[in-house]
């Protein structure tokens, strides 16, 4: 069974400019979830998604935004960018049991120049 | 007061040691918890989730949930330079379907 798949890998963008990462989620699993995790911060919940409507958001700007698909793939998008954005992106999904036992995604990790 | 700490450590521990990591939370409703092994450079790996009071075995893994007392721990035993990694606390509050982290805890096994 394929784990969650996030695109890209690796991003380099400038400042103001904006960014779209993808989230595959594990087969049969319909919540996604995003995290940043920065060395200052740690790890930072972003928002999560549930047939295609966001059920849960975290303490971010608007500029952070996300939808997910019919399919439950999901997209975030970062406009706007900031220094402060560069960051490891993390995706996890679950199968929205009450337990909500969430899978990462490898990551992707954006840098902002 | 952060809604889940760890301390952050380093915890240097001896090859075929005990490692003891803990972690206590704030949110009296939350129901489950959970640890992550992640190391330097890739994504958080799950390793335990316990529900329950007590204690829950996977092999070299006991994890130990006290609710009333709010802290859940994690045991790692014969430890191995393999296990030298930061361990992630993660509580699903009341809230929600959210996940709340602490900062980790690193481990450095020494052989």
């Amino acid at each position: 069974k394929a784990g969650v798949t996030q695109t890209p890998r690796y991003l380099i963008k400038t400042r103001g400019q904006q960014v779209t990462l993808s989230c595959s989620p594990i087969s049969g699993h319909r919540s996604v979830s995003w995290y940043q995790q920065t060395p200052g911060q740690g790890l930072q919940f972003l928002f999560e998604y549930f047939s295609e409507t966001q059920r849960n958001k975290g303490n971010f700007p608007g500029r952070f935004s996300g939808r997910q698909f019919s399919n439950s793939r999901s997209e975030m998008n970062v406009s706007t960018l900031e220094l402060g954005d560069s960051a490891l992106y993390l995706c996890a999904s679950s199968l929205d049991t009450a337990k909500n036992i969430q899978y990462f995604g490898a990551g992707t990790r954006l840098s902002v120049l | 007061q952060k809604e889940v700490e760890q301390n952050s450590g380093p915890l240097s521990v001896p090859e075929g040691a005990i490692a003891s990591l803990n972690c206590t939370y704030s949110d009296r409703g939350s129901q489950s918890f959970f640890w992550y092994r992640q190391y330097s450079g890739k994504s958080p790996e799950l390793i335990m989730f316990i529900y329950s009071n007590g204690d829950k075995e996977d092999g070299r893994f006991t994890a130990q949930l006290n609710k009333a007392s709010q802290y859940v721990s994690l045991l790692i035993r014969d430890s191995q330079p393999s296990d030298s990694a930061t361990y992630l606390c993660a509580v699903n509050t009341a809230a929600g379907n959210k996940l709340t982290f602490g900062g980790g805890t690193r481990v450095l096994v020494k052989p």
